[in-house]
């Protein structure tokens, strides 16, 4: 059973710049979040996205945007990409636990962006 | 106040010892409670998670929850230095639609 997988895993920009990270979630699993992990941070939520709309963001400019696709996988964009943008992307998909009402999160290994 | 709070570490026990993490949460609505380790340049991967008041076992790994006093604490018996990895205490903070906050995170280091 394949996991969360995101592409690409490494990447090089320059200021000014966009780009566009992908995900596509764990088999069974319809919601997807973002999250931004700075070099020793904690991940900061950046949005989640659900039946194909955004439904919670976090306090990202919207320099960031995403989109969800029929089949659940997502992309992330991040438009004028400056210094600060530089991080770990990482992809989650969930499944709400009906036993106790858990939303719980698997990763995909991430997207490593630097901006130059 | 941030809504997750850990001590960043470097939290330093000997192998065989028992590793003690804590987390403190500022929303006391919160339901669930999740414990996730991180190896350096690795992602996340969920450890366990609990939600009822009280102690959670799961082999050498025992999370403890005190709703009242919004305090949550993964123990980890026997360290090994294969333990030795960042553990992210994270909260689902109710919002209308449940969202996952991170606290920055407890380096753990068991040494040999």
């Amino acid at each position: 059973d394949a996991g969360v997988t995101q592409s690409p895993t490494h990447l090089i920009k320059t200021r000014g710049q966009q780009v566009t990270l992908r995900c596509s979630p764990k088999s069974g699993h319809d919601t997807v979040s973002w999250y931004q992990q700075a070099l020793g941070q904690g991940p900061q939520f950046i949005f989640q996205y659900y039946e194909e709309e955004e439904r919670q963001r976090g306090n990202f400019p919207d320099r960031f945007s995403g989109h969800q696709f029929p089949n659940y996988s997502s992309e992330l964009n991040v438009n004028a990409l400056l210094l600060g943008d530089s991080a770990l992307y990482l992809c989650a998909s969930s499944l709400v636990l009906a036993s106790s009402g858990a939303n719980v999160l698997t990763f995909g290994a991430g997207s490593r962006l630097t901006v130059l | 106040q941030k809504e997750v709070e850990q001590n960043s570490g470097p939290l330093s026990v000997p192998e065989g010892a028992i590793a003690s993490l804590n987390c403190t949460y500022s929303d006391r609505g919160s339901q669930s409670f999740f414990w996730y380790r991180q190896y350096s340049g690795k992602s996340p991967e969920l450890i366990m998670f609990i939600y009822s008041n009280g102690d959670k076992e799961d082999g050498r790994f025992t999370a403890q929850l005190n709703k009242a006093s919004q305090y949550v604490s993964l123990l980890i018996r026997d360290s090994q230095p294969s333990d030795s990895a960042t553990y992210l205490c994270a909260v689902n903070i109710r919002t209308g639609f449940q969202k996952l906050v991170f606290g920055t995170g407890t380096r753990l280091l068991v040494s040999p």
